[in-house]
């Protein structure tokens, strides 16, 4: 079945920095990725996702880029700020939510 | 829409006791999860359903049923409460067509004495 890495584990950085967050997986099916934010005490929330048919796609200051041939894909957050501290988890699955993995998880902390 | 809804929001067990956590959505969403979360860790899957009548053992399935008679609803059945059981327990449900995004219910906070 899959299996998804994410590194770090626990990631600070100060405010207005850049923070990377990697994922690798293991299932050369998948074709979903999605990356979930977490804040304490409440549900995790979807903040952007990418198909294995786009290399790259961004929202304002998040953006997610795939490589499907290293079985690889990234978080990326520009400019942060102190409401982006949580714990990201990233995940994998085939076309239609099947097999859905989720990543350990990545505890940021944005420094003020 | 309502979304995912879980109840109870948190819960004391006993050990021993016994206790159904209920999920329902109303997205019409064909694929249901239940989760567990302990403190600062991540979500290991218990159970998945792809469908009313369809259910599936994840990551860790021991000491939990389920079932699926509905497409709305899918409760989650722990048996003989256990210390090991204590956790915050999220339902999901997703989409088996289009954006394949799973929701989160609220989650229900359960200890175990």
């Amino acid at each position: 079945g899959e299996n998804v890495e994410q590194h770090p584990s626990t990631l600070s950085v100060q405010e207005g920095d850049s923070a990377v967050i990697k994922c690798t997986y293991s299932d050369s099916a998948s074709n979903y990725f999605p990356w979930y934010k977490q804040e304490l005490g409440k549900r995790p929330q979807l903040i952007i996702d990418i198909r294995s048919n786009v290399g790259e796609k961004k929202d304002q200051r998040i953006a997610v880029t795939l490589n499907k041939t290293a079985k690889h894909f990234s978080l990326h957050i520009t400019e942060t700020q102190p409401e982006d501290s949580a714990v990201y988890f990233c995940a994998a699955s085939g076309d239609y939510g099947q097999n859905f993995v989720f990543g350990p998880g990545t505890r940021l902390s944005v420094l003020p | 829409n309502a979304g995912v809804t879980q109840t109870p929001k948190f819960r004391i067990l006993k050990i021993g006791q016994s206790m159904t956590l209920q999920c329902t959505q109303d997205m019409n969403h064909n694929y249901m999860y239940w989760y567990r979360q302990d403190p600062g860790m991540g979500l290991k899957l218990i159970y998945y359903s792809v469908g009313a009548g369809i259910t599936d053992k994840g990551e860790v399935p021991n000491g939990y049923n389920v079932s699926r008679s509905t497409t709305e609803d899918f409760p989650l059945r722990l048996e003989l409460a256990a210390p090991s059981q204590t956790s915050v327990y999220f339902c999901a449900s997703s989409s088996a067509s289009g954006r394949n995004e799973q929701f989160f219910g609220p989650g229900t906070r359960l200890t175990v004495l």
